[in-house]
């Protein structure tokens, strides 16, 4: 089955910790994209991809990083130094060059405490 | 950048009603999708429209593009409908990302 795969589904982090979150997928996709999701809100973009190697800040990227080692993968890393980490956290990705549909992975909800 | 807008914030139904979304941006869109997200947090892509009208059974959205809007109707509501619907646009002035409004809760009674 194609799709977006997001590990874990929920997590829990002592403050001070870096933890990683991965996205996985096998649309064969170009681009992909992380966002944020707090409680009652929309969604906001943290990072995306457009090509291997290569990512850009989104309206939300302090205190996270990512990479972009192979097509399929986008791991997001919250740092320490993102000051309200608690949310949820999900993975899309769509074909390029000119931006098609955006399909979702099923979230991760990443507590810190 | 481009603004999107959701109205209304939430809606409460009882099942078999009708109900419109709305779902205003900013600028001229290359691109915009209506979303409906489920209890469970996954979102569901429901339409790709960027302009004109489509329909997939109980459900149908149109995008005026030059008047910068676009309208989700579902017909004959089901409990399975709950959840929060998102709009997501991007600009034709943008860089490949798209901007989400905050959402319509819609709650369907049995």
């Amino acid at each position: 089955d194609g799709g977006i795969t997001q590990s874990p589904k929920y997590l829990f982090r002592k403050e001070g910790q870096n933890v990683t979150l991965s996205c996985e997928q096998n649309l064969n996709h170009d681009a992909m994209y992380w966002y944020r999701q707090d409680p009652g809100q929309g969604l906001r973009l943290i990072y995306y991809s457009q090509i291997v190697n290569d990512f850009q800040k989104g309206d939300i990227a302090e205190g996270y990083s990512v990479s972009r080692e192979k097509k399929e993968s986008f791991p997001l890393t919250v740092t320490s130094a993102q000051k309200n980490p608690t949310a949820f956290y999900l993975c899309a990705s769509s074909r390029l060059p000119v931006l098609g549909e955006q399909y979702f992975g099923p979230g991760t909800r990443l507590t810190v405490t | 950048g481009i603004q999107v807008e959701q109205s209304p914030p939430d809606l409460i139904l009882q099942e078999g009603a009708n109900s419109t979304l709305r779902c205003n941006f900013s600028d001229s869109v290359n691109n915009l999708q209506w979303f409906h997200q489920n209890p469970w947090g996954q979102l569901i892509n429901l339409f790709y429209i960027p302009s004109g009208t489509k329909q997939n059974g109980r459900l149908s959205a149109t995008t005026v593009a030059t008047e910068r809007y676009s309208l989700l109707y579902i017909s004959s509501s089901q409990t399975t409908d709950s959840g929060v619907y998102f709009c997501a646009a991007e600009s034709n002035f943008g860089n490949e990302k798209l901007t989400f409004g905050t959402g319509t809760r819609l709650t369907i009674i049995p």
